[in-house]
């Protein structure tokens, strides 16, 4: 059984601030995807990486694949409040038309 | 157009009592999943179904069922409620056909079994 791990689990840093968070699997990735859940909501999507070392941005996140496929990173450059939540990394097992996701990484920023 | 709605958005039950969460989505999409969700444990998929008349079981399936009353609906029983159950519930939706597997994700249910 694939297991996904996510580190750290917790994380608070102050507004302006760059951080990283990681996601690394026992084995190779078909695909991933990164969310993000706000406090009360539904996770919502931020990227799906597909190809071994594949860099995608979005505005000040920047998404790295890992190039044997078995992790991936998040990077975010000067944070805000408004990036404050869950960021949660998932494995796309398309043969089986589902999502497994891992246990999250809980962001702070506080301003 | 509202995406993926959940009913309740709260509920509390008492051991044993069994109770239906109720999902739908109008987004024509032929994937939809329920999950669970737990303090450091990410979310956790408790049953899916591919299409409309097909269920599979998720990784933590024990005390619950679903049905798969037509495309738009999804529905998640516990029959028998257990403290254990006592979680953040979410059902979502899928287009898998597209290629994409973006997952649409309804606002949640928070079931208290005391």
């Amino acid at each position: 059984t694939q297991l996904l791990e996510q580190s750290p689990q917790f994380l608070s840093i102050q507004e302006g601030e760059n951080l990283t968070v990681y996601c690394n699997s026992s084995s190779v990735f078909s695909s991933l995807q990164w969310y993000r859940q706000e406090p009360g909501e539904g996770p919502v999507l931020l990227v799906t990486v597909v190809t071994g070392g594949e860099v995608k941005k979005l505005k000040r996140l920047t998404f790295q694949f890992g190039d044997a496929r078995k992790d991936s990173s998040l990077h975010i450059t000067a944070a805000q409040p408004g990036d404050t939540g869950l960021y949660l990394c998932a494995e796309v097992k398309t043969s089986y038309d589902k999502v497994i996701f891992g246990p999250g990484t809980s962001l702070s920023v506080i301003p | 157009n509202a995406g993926v709605t959940q009913t309740p958005k709260f509920q509390v039950l008492k051991t044993g009592q069994s109770m239906t969460l109720q999902c739908a989505q109008d987004m024509n999409h032929n994937s939809m999943y329920w999950y669970r969700q737990d303090p450091g444990m990410g979310l956790r998929l408790i049953y899916y179904s591919a299409s409309e008349g097909t269920t599979d079981k998720g990784e933590v399936p024990n005390g619950y069922n679903v049905s798969r009353l037509n495309k738009r609906e999804f529905s998640l029983r516990l029959e028998s409620a257990a403290p254990s159950q006592t979680s953040v519930y979410f059902c979502a939706s899928s287009e898998s056909l597209a290629g994409s597997y973006e997952q649409y994700f309804g606002p949640g249910t928070r079931l208290t079994v005391t």
